[in-house]
């Protein structure tokens, strides 16, 4: 089973900055991973696949990168709904996992 | 636009049995591989179980293994989840999602069926 490891648990920033949340996968998934948001009471909301290709709708300052096993989600300048919790996902191979999530609070 | 319409959840005893069904629309069922995730309540996200297009594939996370069956029926659009020796560790809401177009990546939830084992 391919364990993802996200880090920070939580991640505490201010509005206008930059948040950089990462993802650690225990062995190399190439660049198949997803970045979610949760807000809370609602459904999860896929934000970027391919580790780097944003999804439909989802706004210029969330931005994926990496490949094999480190991964990273930067919000670039955050709005107050983006303090919310972010999963990451691995589809390289069964059984899929995700991360246990970063909170990110202000 | 898609829609994805989970039905069955409710309370159930331990080692109960129940059935959830995912009614889809808005996209052509039959061409995409299905799948279902969970959320514990306050927890994170887990993976369940994936369905092929044709349904003669299936995957299983090894904590429901040999207690849930995934199937599909293309003809009515359902997905569903059989589900049985329900413990409390299973209570959670249940999601269904269609694959992503390049990989088993989730771009569309319904709002989840909630299923809760307790005595």
């Amino acid at each position: 089973e391919t364990v993802m490891t996200q880090s920070p648990t939580t991640l505490s920033v201010s509005p206008g900055e930059r948040a950089t949340l990462s993802c650690r996968a225990s062995q190399s998934i190439s660049t198949n991973l997803a970045w979610y948001q949760q807000k809370p009471g609602q459904v999860p909301r896929l934000l970027i696949y391919g580790a780097s290709t944003g999804a439909t709708g989802i706004p210029a300052r969330f931005r994926g990168s990496g490949s094999g096993t480190e991964f990273t989600l930067t919000i670039s300048s955050l709005q107050s709904e983006d303090f919310v919790v972010y999963y990451c996902q691995q589809y390289y191979n069964w059984p899929l996992t995700f991360g246990g999530g970063t909170k990110v609070e202000i | 636009e898609v829609q994805l319409l989970a039905s069955g959840g409710g309370l159930v005893q331990p080692g109960g049995s129940l059935r959830l069904s995912c009614a889809a629309s808005g996209f052509t069922f039959r061409n995409y591989a299905m799948s279902w995730v969970r959320q514990a309540p306050g927890k994170g996200l887990e993976w369940v179980s994936s369905i092929s297009v044709g349904g003669d594939t299936t995957h299983y996370a090894d904590s429901v293994k040999g207690r849930f069956t995934i199937s599909r029926d293309d003809s009515k659009y359902i997905l569903s989840l059989q589900m049985s020796s329900l413990r409390a560790d299973d209570t959670a809401i249940y999601y269904c999602s269609p694959r992503g177009p390049s990989g088993f990546y989730f771009d569309y939830w319904g709002q989840g069926a909630l299923v809760t084992v307790s005595s």
